[in-house]
């Protein structure tokens, strides 16, 4: 049982380029994340997914898009990277609607040139 | 403004002894809390979750407590080993979903042999 698998586990960007990070979760779970974290900041919620077919913006969306494929896979977008991006990524998942306990990924460290 | 406030300094003890995390919290009235384990270059793990309602969880060699007129809880850890040294988060979820799950800055514990 795998969990919620992330990749790239590291990506280095120069500004301007754009790439996808990709989540998939194997607890055929509802609800889906994405955060962000950086020193000193803790994690921030960039968007989240309810249920298949839903995304809502969390505290800090904008530079990025998600996509929820079917309900295994939530993938996030950067259009157009800018060093203000570079950041440890986190997708994780929950089994209900209501916030429940939060299964994590590894992570992706981004750096953007 | 919202604010959750740990200790950012690291704290080290020797093995064997109790470790006491704290997490503060202003301007918010939880529907619960949550605390999470992070080791470096990996996803945060959840450890335990207490309600509003309730004052004491326990599991195994940790326990939790949550005082809601102080807006503090205190994180426990009895009996420390070094396999214990970790980045420890706590997590606040307003009521209101999973939209306002918010993260603290994290606590490094180093237990010394």
């Amino acid at each position: 049982n795998a969990g919620v698998t992330q990749t790239p586990k590291f990506q280095v960007l120069k500004t301007g380029q754009s790439m996808t990070l990709q989540c998939a979760q194997d607890m055929n779970h509802n609800s889906m994340y994405w955060y962000r974290q950086d020193p000193g900041m803790g994690l921030r919620l960039i968007y989240y997914s309810a249920s298949e077919g839903t995304t809502d913006k969390g505290e800090v969306p904008n530079g990025y898009n998600v996509s929820r494929l079917n309900k295994r896979e939530f993938s996030l977008r950067l259009e157009s990277a800018a060093p203000s991006q570079t950041s440890v990524y986190f997708c994780a998942s929950s089994e209900g609607t209501a916030t429940e306990k939060l299964f994590f990924g590894s992570g992706t460290q981004l750096s953007v040139l | 403004s919202q604010k959750i406030e740990q200790n950012s300094e690291a704290l080290n003890i020797q093995e064997g002894k109790t470790a006491t995390l704290t997490c503060n919290y202003t301007n918010y009235s939880p529907a619960y809390l949550q605390w999470y384990r992070q080791d470096p270059g990996r996803g945060p793990v959840f450890l335990l979750l207490i309600r509003e309602n309730e004052k004491e969880k326990r599991k195994e060699r940790l326990k939790v407590t949550f005082d809601t007129t102080l807006k503090q809880s205190l994180f426990h850890i009895t009996a420390s080993q070094p396999a214990d040294s970790a980045t420890y988060l706590c997590a606040l979820e307003s009521s209101g979903g999973y939209q306002k799950v918010t993260f603290g800055t994290g606590t490094k514990l180093q237990v010394i042999p």
